[in-house]
């Protein structure tokens, strides 16, 4: 079993429609949760972290994690086409410093 | 404000050459630092991560190395290429001063890496 799991997709959804990407993690430990968005041929920037369950909310993101379930979403309103990239999921382990990291979701965004 | 640098940006090595690839933090003391490669359509793999100078860890047994010289300075090594190393390589920093929960990783540029 994969220890960050994410459909790698391609989502595809229409410019304005909110995307929803989904992650599961294996360690039920897991304290902090990241979603990171790659384009195409440049380095993952952060986009927000959470460690709370519930919902956290930034402009147009909105987290979700539920750790009783071992999952954590990543809502995304009102889509534009520079939304399209890939967007990884990660997750801090139990104790130490490492991060582990989904193999992401491609999201494309129709104009 | 906190910056990361890495260099070079793009690197075409013949099979068996040796690699050194660098990686340079500024505005911050004390980071942990890590090397992930990202294979092409594929997650990142954490390669080695240093808590400190001198200290480094390992996460996949191969033929690369890492050390830590300098604070702020972490260098990624091998002795001899594989086609098996091509990759884009990704240098993060955190700090767990940052933030008192979240640990989050900032990435550098990368390099990207072809073994021919």
């Amino acid at each position: 079993q994969k220890e960050v799991e994410q459909n790698s997709g391609p989502l595809s959804v229409p410019e304005g429609a909110i995307a929803s990407l989904n992650c599961t993690y294996s360690d039920r430990g897991s304290q902090s949760f990241f979603w990171y968005r790659q384009y195409s041929g440049k380095s993952p920037e952060l986009i927000m972290f959470i460690y709370s369950n519930g919902d956290k909310e930034d402009g147009r993101f909105t987290a979700q994690l539920n750790k009783a379930s071992q999952y954590v979403s990543l809502l995304i309103r009102d889509s534009q086409p520079s939304d399209s990239a890939t967007y990884l999921c990660a997750v801090k382990n139990t104790g130490g410093f490492k991060t582990i990291f989904g193999a992401g979701t491609r999201l494309f965004v129709k104009a | 404000s906190q910056t990361i640098h890495q260099w070079p940006a793009t690197l075409v090595q013949p099979v068996g050459s040796p690699l050194s690839l660098e990686c340079t933090v500024e505005g911050t003391s004390n980071p942990n630092l890590y090397w992930y490669r990202q294979a092409a359509g594929r997650g990142l793999q954490l390669l080695f991560y240093s808590v400190g100078i001198g200290q480094i860890s390992s996460e996949v047994p191969q033929n690369l190395s890492a050390s830590r010289p300098q604070d702020r300075q972490f260098i990624l090594s091998s002795k001899k290429l594989l086609l098996s190393d091509s990759g884009f390589y990704l240098c993060a920093w955190g700090h767990p001063l940052l933030s008192a929960s979240s640990y989050e990783q900032y990435f550098g540029p990368g390099t990207r890496l072809t073994v021919t």
